[in-house]
């Protein structure tokens, strides 16, 4: 059974850091793109950040760029997201997901870490 | 960057009847669209993806279709758990796109 485990997120004030851990069992982690998607409290899904399975690529979105880095380790299974210069607009749940290959859909996803920014 | 714009924001249907969600994409992306389900406090769930291929698991009442930048979920009988907002995403260009959402409601 796939199973995606996040933690980290907590309080954390405006300019402060935060970093993210997705926990990743039940499938080859080492084959699989990974992914964060965040949700701000009642609105919708955006995409965050993407590495591939050998993290040779990585993607983020623009609204994260220059602050926030994604990185991997595929001996311990787990993905993890560092988040720098945060913003109260980064408040949101942050989730992992596995994302097979490219033109893929995120296929399985953990049940996700709440971030607040404020101070 | 390629915007979904999904319609209508809120739908109202009563138990047993159809569905018909629609996912509008501002250019092509060919087949390279996914729906999910969210329900409050849970993680989304993936449906369809390839536009019209169900996920392991999902049922044959929901079903999808189209192409370039059309897309429909319909959802054929609606049954009480699948109350819940649905979104739309194209997996086909970074940055990778959500739709804004459909929420369908008991009516």
């Amino acid at each position: 059974e796939v199973q995606l485990v996040e933690s980290g997120g907590g309080l954390v004030k405006p300019g402060g850091s935060l970093r993210l851990s997705c926990a990743a069992s039940g499938f080859t982690f080492s084959s699989y793109s990974m992914n964060w998607v965040r949700q701000a409290p009642g609105k919708g899904l955006e995409w965050v950040s993407s590495i591939s399975d050998n993290s040779h690529y990585i993607y983020y979105a623009d609204s994260v760029k220059g602050r926030f880095t994604v990185s991997r380790d595929n001996g311990k299974n787990s993905l993890y997201l560092q988040m720098n210069s945060l913003r109260a607009e980064d408040t949101a749940v942050y989730y992992c997901a596995t994302k097979p290959g490219s033109n893929s859909p995120f296929d399985y996803w953990g049940q996700g870490t709440l971030v607040t920014v404020s101070s | 960057e390629i915007v979904m714009t999904q319609s209508p924001a809120t739908l109202s249907v009563s138990p047993g009847e159809r569905a018909t969600l629609s996912c509008r994409a501002s250019q092509s992306v060919s087949s390279s669209l996914a729906w999910y389900q969210q329900k409050p406090g849970q993680a989304p769930r993936l449906l369809i993806y390839g536009a019209s291929t169900r996920a392991t698991g999902i049922p044959a009442r929901f079903s999808g279709s189209g192409s370039g930048t059309e897309f429909t979920l319909t959802i054929s009988s609606l049954q009480s758990e699948d109350f819940a907002v649905y979104y739309c995403q194209q997996c086909n260009n970074w940055p990778l796109t959500f739709g804004g959402g459909t929420k369908v409601e008991i009516k």
